[in-house]
């Protein structure tokens, strides 16, 4: 089984700013299996990023994914209000899904 | 717009069977697609359970394979979970989600949560 370690658990940051959240393999990863998710409290979680570094339809422009083999990185190059959630990565590999366990992105 | 809802109830005892269903509207389960559930107990990560094809092909977490079972319902259009001989230990908020290829999934359900307990 493929483990996501996901860093910062936790980071807090002001409006404006550049967030930087990284997703880490425990052995490689295709890139078209890795995908990001933001989930907000009591909402379904929206896909942002697919095939590694593929905007999803509707998806701001200041979201964006790169990364191979097995590290990863989201990034989002200007904190909006509405951009403070969890953020969850997530690959495909071996007849088997698996899914970091989150970095919360907070207000500072 | 696709929309998934989930519903079932929300305690079940030790030892039972956990049933969920999901409602699809916006779009037709018969026309394609992957349709299947994702978990997340309190305080933990999420866990995939697994996926249905419309034509009835499935897929399953090997961890949880001999207790579950994923069933569609093109008439109604949903999709069903039953997870058997249930422990505290699948006490989770369950999603039911809608998977591309074999890659990602693109919409998801709320969530509900389900708890085990006598």
């Amino acid at each position: 089984e493929i483990v996501l370690t996901q860093s910062p658990g936790t980071l807090s940051l002001s409006p404006g700013e550049r967030a930087t959240l990284s997703c880490r393999a425990s052995q490689s990863v295709s890139s078209s299996s890795l995908a990001w998710y933001q989930q907000k409290p009591g909402q379904a979680a929206r896909l942002l990023i697919y095939g590694a570094s593929s905007r999803a339809t509707g998806i701001p422009a200041r979201f964006s994914g790169s990364g191979s083999g097995t590290d990863f990185t989201l990034t989002v190059s200007r904190l909006e209000p509405e951009d403070f959630a969890v953020y969850y990565c997530q690959q495909y590999g071996s007849s088997l899904y698996t899914f970091g366990q989150g970095t919360k992105l907070e207000i500072k | 717009q696709v929309q998934l809802q989930e519903s079932g109830p929300g305690l079940v005892k030790p030892s039972e069977t956990l049933s969920l269903t999901c409602n699809v509207s916006g779009y037709s389960i018969s026309n394609g697609y992957y349709w299947g559930w994702i978990r997340q107990p309190p305080g933990k990560g999420l866990e995939w359970i697994g996926n249905m094809y419309h034509s009835g092909t499935t897929y399953y977490n090997p961890s949880l394979k001999s207790r579950v079972t994923i069933s569609v319902d093109t008439s109604k259009n949903q999709f069903s979970l039953k997870l058997s001989s249930v422990t505290a230990a699948d006490t989770a908020v369950y999603y039911c989600a809608r998977r591309v290829g074999t890659t990602y999934f693109d919409y998801w359900g709320q969530g509900t949560l389900v708890t085990v307990s006598s």
